[in-house]
């Protein structure tokens, strides 16, 4: 049991590069979110989808899309890539028929140059 | 929206002793509130979570105290080992399977 899967784990990208982080979970939860992590911050909602076919924006969604493809996977692209886009990268699954919360991946270490 | 605001930043014990963590949250509406562990380049874990219609909670060393009125938790932690050694998150949300707000952490260091 995977739980949830990110990629890639590390991804440097120069000024103005896109990319798409993935995130797949085998757990059946309804919700996925994207969090960004930076020094002294904690951890801050990007995007999240509360079921298949939504997705809604969080604290700092500039910069960002998401995709919710299916149930299993939720997907965040940068367009144009920024220095103040460096920071780690978590995705995390939930759902309300499952104690404890949410379940984290990896995380993708991106540094943008 | 929700505000969390955790301190201290950082925190140093001496092993054995206990350590202390404190959140305060601004939604009146928030019913759980759980508490993360982080060690250095891996992904925060749950340790301990509670719900609204609970005053606390214990699991072993850990225990969870939840003061709605004031709305602030606190995670405390006894007999503190070097393990117990990362960075802390609170958190609120209005439900498990809702989005959480996170605190800034605290950083634990258990000397030996």
């Amino acid at each position: 049991n995977a739980g949830v899967t990110q990629t890639p784990k590390f991804q440097v990208l120069k000024t103005g590069q896109s990319m798409t982080l993935q995130c797949a979970q085998d757990m059946n939860h309804n919700s996925m979110y994207w969090y960004r992590q930076d020094p002294g911050m904690g951890l801050r909602l990007i995007y999240y989808s509360a079921s298949e076919g939504t997705t809604d924006k969080g604290e700092v969604p500039n910069g960002y899309n998401v995709s919710r493809l299916n149930k299993r996977e939720f997907s965040l692209r940068l367009e144009s890539a920024a220095p103040s886009q460096t920071s780690v990268y978590f995705c995390a699954s939930s759902d309300s028929g499952t104690p404890g919360g949410y379940t984290f991946g990896s995380g993708t270490r991106l540094t943008v140059v | 929206g929700e505000n969390v605001e955790q301190h201290p930043s950082t925190l140093s014990v001496q092993e054995g002793d206990s350590a202390v963590i404190k959140c305060t949250y601004s939604d009146s509406a928030s019913n759980y509130f759980p508490w993360y562990k982080q060690e250095l380049g891996k992904r925060p874990q749950l340790i301990i979570d509670i719900r609204s219609n609970v005053g606390e909670k214990k699991d072993q060393r850990i225990a969870v105290t939840l003061n709605k009125t004031a709305k602030h938790f606190s995670l405390h932690i006894t007999e503190t080992q070097p393990e117990d050694s990362a960075v802390y998150f609170c958190a609120a949300s209005k439900g498990s399977a809702r989005q959480l707000t996170f605190g800034s952490g605290t950083q634990l260091t258990v000397l030996p």
